[in-house]
C-alpha cells in the first residue's frame, strides 16, 4: 500500500511564529486531505488537495503531485491552533490512508 | 450541511456485552467508512461501504459487524470485544463513486472494553 509520511512528527511554537508542515506520499493520489484533531478527537476538514495551492484565513496548503508532496503553512499560530494536523491520501477508491501526524503546541 | 452525527459520544461496555455504534449523514453521500484511532497513532480504516455495499473489509476481527440499512445511515455492532478493543471510533462520508470526493468525519464514538 501507499506510504505517507508527515514530518515534524512534533513541534513547539511561541504564538504569532510561522509554520510549514510536510506531507510526502509514496505513489501518485487522486485524493489529499488535511485536517485538524481537536483535543477532543473530531477531525476538523482544513482542506481538499490533491493538486495546486489552497488558502483559507491564515493557512495555505500545497500539493505538488509529480513531486509526491504537500506542505501545510501556519502562519501568526494561536494557542487554538494547538492539537494533531494529520495529512491522509487515497490512491486506490476509497481508501484513504492517515500519515503518522504532527503533533503542535502553541505556548502563548 | 457537511455534518456526520455520530452516537454515543462515550461508550463502556463489559467483554460479555453486546452494543451498536450509530452512524448519519444527510448530505447525499454514498460511500461511509468506519475508522478506529487508538491513542496517539492515526486513524486506520476499517470498512468501507460504497452504495450501500460492504465494498472494503480491512481483516478487521467478526467481533465487529458493520450494517449500512441504508444511504445515510451506518452502524457497527460489537460483541464480545477485548480491552484492546478500546479505542476512538470515527465515521466518515464522502460522494463515493471512482474519484471518492472529500471525506468528512464525525465527532467519533469513544469505547472503553472494562
Amino acid at each position: 500500500g501507499i506510504q505517507v509520511e508527515q514530518s515534524p512528527p512534533d513541534l513547539i511554537l511561541q504564538e504569532g511564529a510561522n509554520s510549514t508542515l510536510r506531507c510526502n506520499f509514496s505513489d501518485s493520489v487522486n485524493n489529499l486531505q488535511w485536517f485538524h484533531q481537536n483535543p477532543w478527537g473530531q477531525l476538523i476538514n482544513l482542506f481538499y488537495i490533491p493538486s495546486g495551492t489552497k488558502q483559507n484565513g491564515r493557512l495555505s496548503a500545497t500539493t505538488v503531485a509529480t513531486e509526491r508532496y504537500s506542505l501545510l503553512y501556519i502562519s501568526s499560530s494561536q494557542t487554538t491552533d494547538s492539537g494533531v494536523y494529520f495529512c491522509a491520501v487515497a490512491w486506490a477508491g476509497n481508501m484513504l490512508t492517515f500519515g503518522g501526524g504532527t503533533r503542535l503546541m502553541v505556548k502563548p | 450541511d457537511t455534518e456526520v452525527t455520530q452516537t454515543p459520544k462515550h461508550l463502556v461496555m463489559g467483554m460479555t456485552n453486546k452494543k451498536s455504534l450509530k452512524c448519519e449523514q444527510h448530505m447525499g453521500h454514498r460511500a461511509m467508512y468506519w475508522y478506529k484511532q487508538k491513542a496517539k497513532k492515526p486513524p486506520e480504516l476499517m470498512f468501507v461501504y460504497s452504495y450501500e455495499k460492504l465494498s472494503i473489509n480491512e481483516s478487521v476481527p467478526s467481533r465487529f459487524s458493520p450494517e449500512c440499512p441504508n444511504s445515510s445511515l451506518l452502524n457497527l455492532h460489537l460483541h464480545a470485544l477485548q480491552p484492546e478493543d478500546s479505542a476512538l471510533y470515527l465515521c466518515a462520508s464522502s460522494r463515493g463513486g471512482g474519484n471518492t470526493g472529500e471525506l468528512f468525519f464525525g465527532e467519533g464514538s469513544r469505547l472503553t472494553v472494562l
